[in-house]
C-alpha cells in the first residue's frame, strides 16, 4: 500500500546533540508537513514544502531545520534539542497542483517519538 | 484568521450507543473541514470530509458528519459505538484558497467507549 514512512518510530537523543528524524512516501505527493505534538495536543505545523518551496512557519525556531532533497524524502534536523523538544514529531503529505483546490487530506506518518536526555 | 473549537477535552460512551463528538469553526469563505482520529502511538488517519454539497458527509468506519453553515458547526457521529473507536479526535479546517494551505486543528477530543 502506498503510505508514508517515519523511521525511527522512537529516537532517543541527548541534550545539545544534532539528531535527524526521516520520513519517505510513495504517493508521490508534492507537498509534505513536519508537525511537532506534544501530550495529546493539537498538531502544531513546523514548515511544509510545496514541491521544492520550503515555507516555514513564523515560530518555528531556528534549531529546526528540513531538507527535502527528492519527491519521496524529507529529513527534519533539530541542531541542538534542547528538553522542550521531547515530543512526536508527525510528516504528512498531501497532493496539491495548481488550478486545484486544497480539499485532499493530508496523510499521515506514524510518526517518530523523540526523547531528550 | 481560521479557528475551531471543539468544546469537550473527553466524551464518554457505552458501547452500542450514539456518539457525537463536536466542532466548530470561524474561517472566512466557505470552508473545508476535516475529522482525523489518532490512536496511541499513531499518526492521524483521515476520516471524512466536507467540501461542499450534501451537508451529511459520511466517512470511514462507520462515522458520519453534519455540516451545519449556520452554526458554524461539523459534528462527528457513529449511530453505535465501539469500545475500538476509543481514541483521540481533532476537527480541521482549511480556507478554500491557497493551494498548499494550510490546516488548523482542534485542540483534540478523547473518546472513551466503554463495555
Amino acid at each position: 500500500d502506498a503510505m508514508v514512512i517515519q523511521n525511527p518510530r522512537y529516537q532517543v537523543t541527548q541534550f545539545g546533540k544534532p539528531v535527524t528524524l526521516s520520513c519517505s512516501q510513495t504517493l508521490n505527493h508534492n507537498v509534505m508537513y513536519w508537525y511537532q505534538q506534544k501530550s495529546s495536543q493539537a498538531p502544531k505545523l513546523l514548515f511544509h514544502y510545496y514541491d521544492k518551496d520550503f515555507n516555514n512557519e513564523a515560530d518555528t525556531p531556528d534549531n529546526f531545520q528540513s531538507r527535502r532533497p527528492n519527491t519521496s524524502f524529507c529529513f527534519l534536523d533539530i541542531r541542538s534539542p534542547g528538553l522542550g523538544d521531547a515530543a512526536m514529531y508527525l510528516c504528512a503529505t498531501r497532493v496539491a497542483a495548481g488550478g486545484v483546490s486544497s480539499n485532499q487530506p493530508q496523510h499521515f506518518g506514524d510518526g517518530t517519538r523523540l526523547s531528550i536526555l | 484568521a481560521q479557528s475551531v473549537a471543539q468544546p469537550e477535552d473527553q466524551v464518554n460512551v457505552a458501547e452500542g450507543n450514539p456518539l457525537t463528538v463536536k466542532c466548530t469553526y470561524s474561517v472566512s469563505g466557505n470552508p473545508y473541514l476535516f475529522w482525523y482520529v489518532q490512536y496511541p502511538n499513531r499518526g492521524l488517519q483521515f476520516l471524512l470530509k466536507y467540501i461542499t454539497g450534501d451537508n451529511l458527509v459520511k466517512g470511514s468506519y462507520g462515522f458520519e458528519a453534519e455540516f451545519n453553515k449556520s452554526q458554524t458547526s461539523f459534528h462527528l457521529k457513529k449511530p453505535s459505538a465501539l469500545v475500538s473507536d476509543s481514541a483521540l479526535y481533532f476537527c480541521a479546517v482549511r480556507p478554500p484558497t491557497g493551494t498548499a494551505s494550510k490546516l488548523t486543528f482542534g485542540t483534540g477530543t478523547r473518546l472513551q467507549v466503554t463495555l
